[in-house]
């Protein structure tokens, strides 16, 4: 059962646009939520992270939004890049669970072309 | 530097052998993962443990072992009762409480 839904695969966006990828979730007790990019044949590399307590997390040209009471967060990519394309994985957690994990979306193929 | 170390890159194996798959960490972390990565199927947890010498079954642990005897490293076995074992696996690091994950390079396993 995925706690954690990325229900779009893939997605194409033009060089200088913006890209809003989209993650929803099941579990209201996750508390925190990562993005991953990931090349292929490389490993995920973190991106961005938001807390709970913030509906917005920003960092350069990326910005996480999180609106608990949908249980859903989105990543937006101002302006889009060439080197943008690559499969972004949503990720999210409990901070109070002992378990100790992550639990992941299926992730979404992003392409920027020129 | 500090980092998570997956060897080797590649590895060919023949149908029905086992084979090990290597992931150091020198980064103090308590704990570690090992994924597995298949096209439309995201990332899926095989194992993970918190604390040397413990470790714990992840989602999809049927045909995979693993042990935990030295802080730095988590080795993955993949039997023989392993029925798709073709896939890219990548091991994972994190400081407890976890706070996220460190991600080694992966290792591509093709079972022939």
């Amino acid at each position: 059962d995925q706690q954690v839904k990325q229900n779009s695969p893939s997605l194409s966006v033009q060089e200088g646009r913006i890209s809003i990828l989209n993650c929803d979730y099941t579990n209201s007790m996750f508390d925190y939520f990562l993005w991953y990019k990931k090349y292929p044949a490389e490993g995920p590399t973190f991106l961005i992270s938001i807390s709970s307590i913030k509906d917005k997390n920003e960092d350069g040209r990326f910005t996480v939004f999180l609106n608990k009471s949908a249980k859903h967060l989105s990543l937006h990519i101002v302006p889009s890049q060439p080197g943008d394309s690559a499969v972004y994985f949503c990720a999210a957690f409990d901070r109070g669970s002992t378990l100790g994990r992550l639990y992941f979306g299926r992730g979404t193929q992003l392409t920027v072309w020129p | 530097d500090g980092g998570i170390t997956q060897s080797p890159k590649y590895l060919f194996r023949k149908e029905g052998q086992n084979v090990t798959l290597s992931c150091e960490q020198n980064l103090n972390h308590d704990a570690m993962y090992w994924y597995r990565q298949d096209p439309g199927q995201g990332l899926r947890l095989i194992y993970y443990s918190q604390i040397v010498n413990d470790f714990q079954k992840g989602d999809i642990a049927e045909g995979y072992s693993v042990s935990r005897e030295k802080k730095e490293s988590f080795p993955l076995t993949v039997t023989s009762a392993q029925k798709n074992p073709t896939a890219f696996y990548l091991c994972a690091s994190s400081q407890v409480p976890l706070d996220g994950y460190t991600f080694g390079s992966g290792t591509r396993l093709t079972v022939v």
